[in-house]
């Protein structure tokens, strides 16, 4: 079955810049998106179609995308970043959508 | 504006079933792919299925196929997730969430923008 590979952790200190990865062998012909989830609440939409923000998310959540490879991009990490975020798309056929395994962000 | 309100939290017993519902209102419900996600304990996001209301076409991810059914009413512009006899494993918060696709420029895309509450069904003897 198809997979999105995302790294188990990233950490950064405040102010810094996080990436955050995320991989699929049908991400070069598949917009992905990314949500933040924070503890006890729903997901949320950071970033859509590889590089769009949705109204209400801060400039500094960027997304970026090469080949294979997605990028959520906090640039100025805030101590309210922390959070999990999760990268979305589907397999080769769209009939199937997955979600990465989710990283953790730890803002230290 | 566009909401997914969904029922209360669940307390059942293995062997019995259940149905939880996710009520969309402020947009044309039968436009919209509408889906459900699980979040077992702790653990990560899993896509469950999608429903197109327009048609009742319905999707599974392999691992959910023939474990729950997805279903929709137009009339009272809800979406259902069901389990015909629950389990243990099935202790978990699922989200209903909308779903958007299609094609822009020379790429697809699949995502979510919409997501409901969250229901908290808990199974346990």
């Amino acid at each position: 079955s198809y997979e999105l590979t995302q790294p188990p952790s990233v950490s950064v200190s405040p102010g810094q810049t996080a990436r955050i990865t995320c991989s699929g062998d049908a991400l070069p012909k598949h917009y992905a998106y990314w949500y933040l989830q924070k503890p006890g609440q729903a997901p949320v939409l950071v970033i859509y179609k590889d590089t769009e923000r949705p109204s209400g998310i801060p400039e500094r959540f960027s997304g970026s995308s090469s080949r294979t490879t997605v990028t959520l991009t906090i640039s100025g990490v805030q101590t309210e970043d922390e959070a999990d975020y999760y990268c979305q798309s589907a397999d080769s056929s769209g009939i199937h959508w997955v979600f990465g395994g989710g990283t953790k962000l730890t803002v230290l | 504006e566009v909401q997914l309100v969904q029922s209360g939290a669940e307390v059942k017993k293995p062997g019995e079933s259940l149905k939880i519902s996710c009520k969309a209102s402020g947009y044309s419900f039968t436009n919209y792919w509408i889906g459900w996600v699980r979040q077992m304990p702790g653990k990560g996001l899993e896509w469950m299925g999608i429903i197109y209301p327009g048609d009742s076409d319905a999707r599974y991810s392999p691992s959910f196929q023939g474990q729950v059914t997805i279903s929709v009413d137009k009339s009272n512009t809800t979406a259902y997730l069901q389990w015909g006899s629950l389990k243990a494993s099935d202790t978990a918060m699922y989200y209903c969430a909308r779903h958007e696709q299609g094609v822009s420029g020379n790429h697809y895309y699949f995502g979510i923008d919409v997501w409901g509450q969250g229901t908290t069904v808990t199974v346990s003897s």
